[in-house]
């Protein structure tokens, strides 16, 4: 079945570094879809991306899909320790609505 | 932003007893909702697919006479774990399937099951 990586799984960063995370499906993707769970929280939806190539920017983050519509990455700039949280990327393929979510990626800011 | 709500936020049950959990879309039908099971440090595993008026479709590997799923109207669907075993518990979120704009997935806050 459709398997969706991310890389890396955990990272611990200082305020102000930039942090990446990294998302690659074993298939194509119709279109990818990015997530922020906060410790104990539920994945709060922060974008979606559908077309090859495409760059999206929210503020400090930075998401692209890739040519081949089988990775994408997410980027912040500057993290803040409101960043803390764990990212998932969740791609669809075809005209399928379900997700199939990342194995998701941990990040730690600390002062 | 849509909101989804789930009931209830946590419960703990005895082994062999039966467990339901409400999903509702406050402020937009969703004809298609999904349910989700997280164990700690690990992603959401897609347990089902549940269709207003129809049967709910399982992903490969889940029970679907342990894990009751009913979708009886456009903002309501139950998941029901039956005969609960200490293995079943872990953190149980929804989603609500926006069909407009994004098709975006409005995840509940989840349940978490503890079974003693």
């Amino acid at each position: 079945g459709q398997q969706v990586m991310q890389i890396p799984q955990y990272q611990h960063v200082q305020e102000g570094e930039d942090f990446t995370t990294y998302c690659n499906s074993s298939t194509t993707l119709s279109n990818i879809q990015w997530y922020k769970q906060r410790p104990g929280g539920h994945p709060v939806f922060l974008i979606q991306l559908v077309k090859s190539g495409e760059v999206k920017k929210q503020k400090r983050l930075t998401f692209q899909f890739g040519e081949a519509k089988k990775n994408s990455s997410l980027h912040i700039t500057a993290t803040q320790t409101t960043d803390v949280g764990t990212y998932f990327c969740a791609g669809r393929t075809g005209t399928a609505s379900k997700l199939t979510f990342g194995t998701g990626t941990r990040l730690q800011v600390t002062l | 932003g849509a909101v989804v709500s789930q009931h209830p936020s946590r419960v703990i049950c005895k082994s062999g007893t039966s467990v339901k959990i409400e999903c509702r879309s406050l402020d937009f039908q969703a004809t298609t909702m999904f349910w989700y099971r997280q164990f700690p440090k690990q992603s959401l595993m897609l347990m089902a697919t549940s269709n207003e008026g129809s049967k709910a479709t399982y992903e490969q590997g889940v029970e679907k006479d342990k894990f009751l799923i009913n979708h009886a109207s456009l903002t309501l669907s139950t998941l029901t774990v039956t005969s609960a075993h200490p293995e079943d518990s872990s953190f149980y979120i929804c989603s609500a399937l926006r069909t407009s704009g994004n098709y975006e997935q409005y995840f509940g806050p989840g349940t978490r099951l503890t079974v003693t």
